[in-house]
Parts: structure tokens; sequence; C-alpha cells
């Protein structure tokens, strides 16, 4: 089915620890984004790419690195893992026409 | 700036009854608004969206949202919940597409027997 898959579902990190969250689409959408969602504060928005070979930061970058590999693929890294970073993420694509399309997130827990 | 207030972080109601989920934005420019619903430990999918054309909006699961620009406002409705519809909402603006979408911070919708 088209969409948008993130890998992995869940994962657990120790402080300190690094990991790169998978994301790819296949609905040929230009633009990517990945959100965090914490409890009673929405989403809020990471880094987000306009077109494959351009990537920005948006409310909450700092932590986190992203690179958008070609069209289909924007991975998000923490190099070095906080507390702060446990959050539920969500990777998403969009076009004009459909708005944007969700992942199913990924449940990311740092101790 | 864009910003988004959802009024309450909760709403209850019967099966059966009608649903209201209120929605007001700010914006400087005439806005692009989404509803999304976001079922526990799912993704966030898309429910209905306004882009300038229609004001009343129809989506899915019979859900339905109307613009109203001079009271900023755009407020999910159903006439008749279903326990399914038991889940966390999203109202979103954008400037348009291919920006950054902002987020309200959500009503939560319980259904009761």
């Amino acid at each position: 089915n088209a969409g948008v898959t993130q890998t992995p579902k869940f994962q657990v990190l120790k402080t300190g620890q690094s990991m790169t969250l998978q994301c790819a689409q296949d609905m040929n959408h230009n633009s990517m984004y990945w959100y965090r969602q914490d409890p009673g504060m929405g989403l809020r928005l990471i880094y987000y790419s306009a077109s494959e070979g351009t990537t920005d930061k948006g409310e909450v970058p700092n932590g986190y690195n992203v690179s958008r590999l070609n069209k289909r693929e924007f991975s998000l890294r923490l190099e070095s893992a906080a507390p702060s970073q446990t959050s539920v993420y969500f990777c998403a694509s969009s076009d004009v026409i459909y708005g944007y399309t969700f992942g199913s997130g990924t449940r990311l827990t740092v101790v | 700036a864009q910003s988004v207030t959802q009024l309450d972080s909760h709403v209850s109601v019967s099966e059966g009854t009608p649903v209201l989920l209120r929605c007001n934005y700010s914006s400087s420019y005439s806005p692009s608004l989404f509803w999304y619903v976001q079922h526990p430990n799912k993704g966030l999918q898309l429910l209905l969206k306004y882009t300038s054309a229609a004001t009343l909006v129809k989506g899915i699961n019979g859900f339905e949202a109307e613009f109203k620009k001079s009271e900023t406002s755009f407020h999910l409705t159903k006439p008749s919940a279903h326990m399914s519809d038991a889940a966390e909402y999203f109202c979103v603006v954008t400037l348009s597409y291919g920006q950054n979408f902002v987020f309200g911070p959500g009503t939560r919708l319980s259904v009761l027997p």
C-alpha cells in the first residue's frame, strides 16, 4: 500500500547513545517532514525538506540532524540522545492536492 | 505568524449525540485548514481540508467543518457520535502546501455508551 513507512516502531536508548530513524514514502511527494509529539503539546516540527537536496530547521531542531537521501527517503539522527528526546516521532510527506500523509510513528524512550 | 487554538482539551459525548470540536486560528493571510484524527497508538489521518473553495467542507466518517472567516473559526462537527470516533483530533493551519503546518494542541474526544 502506498504511504509513509517509518522504522523502527519502538526504541529504547541510553543517554548518550545515537540512532537514526528511517522514513520512506512511495507517493512521489517533494516535501517531507519530521515531527515530535509530546503530551499536551501537539506536534512540533523538527526539520523539513521541501525538495530533494534541501533541508530546513523547524521549531525544535536542537539535538537532531536530518538527511534527505533521495526523493523517497528522509532520515532523522540523534547524535547523543537525552531524556528530553523521549517522544513519539512522526514522519510525513505532502503534496499540493492531498496535504499531509503521516507514518505510523516511532515511540522513543531515552533512559 | 499562524497559530491555532483548540478551545477544549477534552470533550465527552454520548453515543448518538452531536459532536462539536472547536478550532480558532490566527493568520495574516488566507490559510488552508485541516482536521486530522489520531486513534490511540496510531498515526494521524486526514479527516478533511479547506483550501479556499466551499466554506462547508465534508470529510470522512460523517464529519464536516465550516470555515468562518469573520470568526476565524473552523469547527468540526458530526451529527451523531459513534464509539469508533473516540480519538484525538488536531486542527492544523498552513499558508500553503509545502510549508510548515501549525498544529493545535489537540482535543481528546470520548464517546460514552
